[in-house]
This record gives structure tokens, sequence and C-alpha cells, in this order.
């Protein structure tokens, strides 16, 4: 089967860097997504990786590693408004998008 | 620009009445998806249409019918709600060859 794992829940200190962690089980792999969503609102497109490596947009970065089936999205200088969950996509070999739980993100002053 | 709409955005629903989703965009996007949420669950496809014209059954399509007439439109039907379908909807858009899906603002529905 299709499986996308990361954490339930994550909680981070305002100013710091969090990584959130992604591995996935997809047949067929045609990019990895994150996506964040607050709470009550729709998701929203952060990054999205094809190759192996680091895609760096300000101050969210996001790393592939297809051998392992892992991604992480890194976060820096934390915000208050960064609390949100924060989805992980895997777009498998129909081009669908398989979808893991999402982490939600709790940032403390 | 709008975007996406989804109307209504929360609705009561009987069990065993019939209900329609509406959604519409004016991006002009070729591929349309409805989606499901649920806690502790991610995100599920329930269809979705690559053009106006044609549709396709997602993940989790029993229960739900759709139709897509023309570019803009994408109307998600319960023929016959059951408790089971309680659940947030968020429909969502995207350019044939663009990686980033746009999506609604959701339509949170129970079914009692």
């Amino acid at each position: 089967g299709q499986n996308i794992d990361q954490p339930t829940e994550m909680t981070a200190t305002e100013g710091a860097i969090v990584q959130i962690n992604c591995t996935y089980q997809t047949s067929g792999f045609n990019g990895l997504f994150w996506y964040q969503q607050h709470a009550g609102e729709a998701p929203t497109f952060l990054s999205y990786n094809v190759l192996d490596g680091l895609e760096e947009k300000g101050r969210f970065s996001s790393f592939l590693s297809r051998s392992k089936g892992y991604s992480y999205l890194l976060l820096k200088e934390l915000q208050m408004k960064d609390s949100a969950s924060y989805l992980c996509a895997v777009r498998d070999s129909n081009y669908q998008l398989i979808w893991g739980a999402g982490t939600k993100l709790i940032i403390k002053p | 620009t709008a975007g996406i709409t989804q109307a209504p955005t929360s609705q009561i629903l009987a069990a065993g009445r019939s209900m329609t989703l509406r959604c519409t965009q004016d991006m002009r996007h070729n591929a349309m998806y409805w989606y499901r949420q649920d806690l502790g669950l991610g995100l599920r496809l329930i269809h979705y249409s690559n053009t106006a014209g044609t549709t396709g059954k997602g993940e989790v399509p029993d229960g739900y019918s759709v139709s897509r007439a023309n570019t803009d439109d994408f109307p998600l039907t319960l023929a016959s709600a059951v408790p089971s379908q309680t659940s947030v909807y968020f429909c969502a858009s995207s350019e044939k060859g663009n990686n980033e899906q746009f999506f609604g603002p959701g339509t949170r529905l129970t079914v009692l």
C-alpha cells in the first residue's frame, strides 16, 4: 500500500529552527510537495521537490532523498504566524497526490 | 481574482438526503479535484477531472458523484448521505503541467 508518515505534532520556540520529517512509500514517484494549512483554512502550497537535494525559498527549505524515501521541511527564524499544520504529499505513478496526515507545529514565545 | 470558491461554507444534513457541494474556479485551470479531510487522516481524493468533459475516481469515490460540464465548475453530489460522510470537503484546481494545486476554502458537512 501507499503510505506517508510524518510526526503528528511538534513544538518549537519563536526565532528558532525546526525540521519536519516525512517518509514515504508509494507506487511510483513524480514529486514531493509541502503545504501549509492554518486551522480552519485551506492548504496553501509551500514547496516542490522532484530531484534529490535542497530547495530554498526564504525562511523555508525542503530536502529530498529519493533513495531513502525521505524529505524534510526546514523552517528558520520561526514566527508565531508559522503555527499551522504542514502537509507532506507525494505524486504517485498515476500523477495523483497521496497525502500525509500532517504535522501540527506549535510555536511558543 | 476570486480563485476557487465553494458553497455552502457549512451544512448540516439529515442522513438519506441528497446534497450538491458547489465548486467554481476562475483561473481557467484544466484539472480539478475533490478531497475530504478527516481528523488524523491525510487529505483523500474523492474524484478528479483532468479536463472539461472527463472525470475519474480517486481513493474514496463510493457514495459520491461529480460532473464537469465546463472548465469552471466541478460540483460534488452525495446521492444519499450517511454519517460517515461527515467531513470537511475541499475542492482544488491545477493547471496541466503545473505542480501547484490551489484549494478552495472548504465546506464543513455534518450528516446526522
